[in-house]
Order: C-alpha cells, then structure tokens, then sequence
C-alpha cells in the first residue's frame, strides 16, 4: 500500500507570510494533485503535476513536483485569510490510474 | 460542462437503521465514480470505485456497500448502521482512461449515526 506523508499537520500563520507545505512518498508518482477544502465542502483541485521537475503557478501559489516524482510542495506567497483551508496532496501509481491515495492533510489557519 | 451532485446533504441515523446516499453525474459519459469517506475533517479514505456499470471495487471491508444502476448513479449503502460509519462522505468522479487522472468530488453528506 503506497503512503503519503504530508507535513506540516497543522500550520498558523499571519496575513502576509509566505509558507511551504510538503508531500512525500517513497514510491514514484504517475501523478499528483492538491486539493483545498474547506470545512464541510469537498475537496477542489487546485493543480495537477505529471512531469518531473514540474512547476506550476497558480496567482500566488507554487507549485513543484520533485524530479524523481517522489515528492511534492506548495509555497504559498504572502498569505491572506481566505488561503485558510485543509490543503490535501494525491497521489495516483503506476497502473493504478483511476485512483488516488490521499494524505492526511495540512490545516492552514491565515490569521489576520 | 460536468457537475456532480449527491445526496442528502446531511443525515442523521439511529444504529441499525438503513443507508442510501446518492450521486449524479452529469455532462460525462462512463465516468470513473468514487466514494470516499472522511473523519475528522483529515484524509480520505477510498471506499468503493467503478469503472462501469455493474462493476464495483471494494477497497477495505466494512459494513457498507456499493451500486452503480446507471452509468451516471452511484449508490452507498448499508443494511444496519453502525456508530463508526458516521463521518463525511463523498462522492467523487473522473474522466475514463486519462493519464494524470483528477478527480472532481461532491459537496459531500454528513452521516451521524446516533
């Protein structure tokens, strides 16, 4: 069973901050997405990453895929209180294209 | 363009009672359906997926089943609800045979079982 680690938990912040969260496994990703949810909705996409060494934008959002597709992070530039949110990452292996393994999640609070 | 919507939104069960919650998708064909379920506001944990109608992959054992009638309906169920089966559900899609697959989800329901 493949795992994903995601790191920090839990995060609190102030307005303007820049942060990283990260996400790791020790299998190599065929793909990989991250996801923000906030309390009592399902989860949105915020980017899908296929490639190695992959680097997305997204407004203030980065993001990276580590060449080896082992491992993921998002950098979040001066963030506000509407980044708060459960920031999940997603990983789909090999064959296994259809499905997606999730990690627990990193819980971002933005103060103001 | 494609939208999923499932049902009831929130739920509340005595133990032992029935389940049924439902899932549409629409503006898709032979979509990939999935259910999930989430505790504590954390990870997710896959459920149940199909590929195509009638076909229904078990993912952990657990007092809860799967049905997909239709290309575009999947159903979770349960005969006898137990005080573990609470938490949040949700129901999620995917377009068949794309690589990076992604996976677009519900609002999701909340089961209380009391």
């Amino acid at each position: 069973t493949q795992l994903l680690e995601q790191s920090p938990q839990f995060l609190s912040i102030q307005e303007g901050e820049n942060l990283t969260v990260y996400c790791n496994s020790s299998s190599v990703f065929s793909s990989l997405q991250w996801y923000r949810q906030e309390p009592g909705e399902g989860p949105v996409l915020l980017v899908t990453v296929v490639t190695g060494g992959e680097v997305k934008k997204l407004k203030r959002l980065t993001f990276q895929f580590g060449d080896a597709r082992k491992d993921s992070s998002l950098h979040i530039t001066a963030a506000q209180p509407g980044d708060t949110g459960l920031y999940l990452c997603a990983g789909a292996w090999g064959g296994s294209n259809y499905k997606l393994t999730f990690g627990k999640g990193t819980l971002l609070t933005v103060n103001p | 363009s494609q939208t999923i919507h499932q049902w009831p939104a929130t739920l509340v069960q005595p133990v032992g009672s029935p389940l049924s919650l439902e899932c549409t998708v629409e503006g898709t064909s032979n979509p990939n359906l999935y259910w999930y379920r989430q505790a504590a506001g954390r990870g997710l944990q896959l459920l149940f997926y199909s590929v195509g109608i009638g076909q229904i992959s078990s993912e952990v054992p657990q007092n809860l089943s799967a049905s997909r009638p239709q290309d575009r309906q999947f159903i979770l169920s349960s005969k006898k609800l137990l005080l573990s089966d609470s938490g949040f559900y949700l129901c999620a899609w995917s377009e068949p045979r794309i690589s990076g697959n992604t996976i677009y989800f519900g609002e999701g329901s909340w089961l209380t079982v009391v």
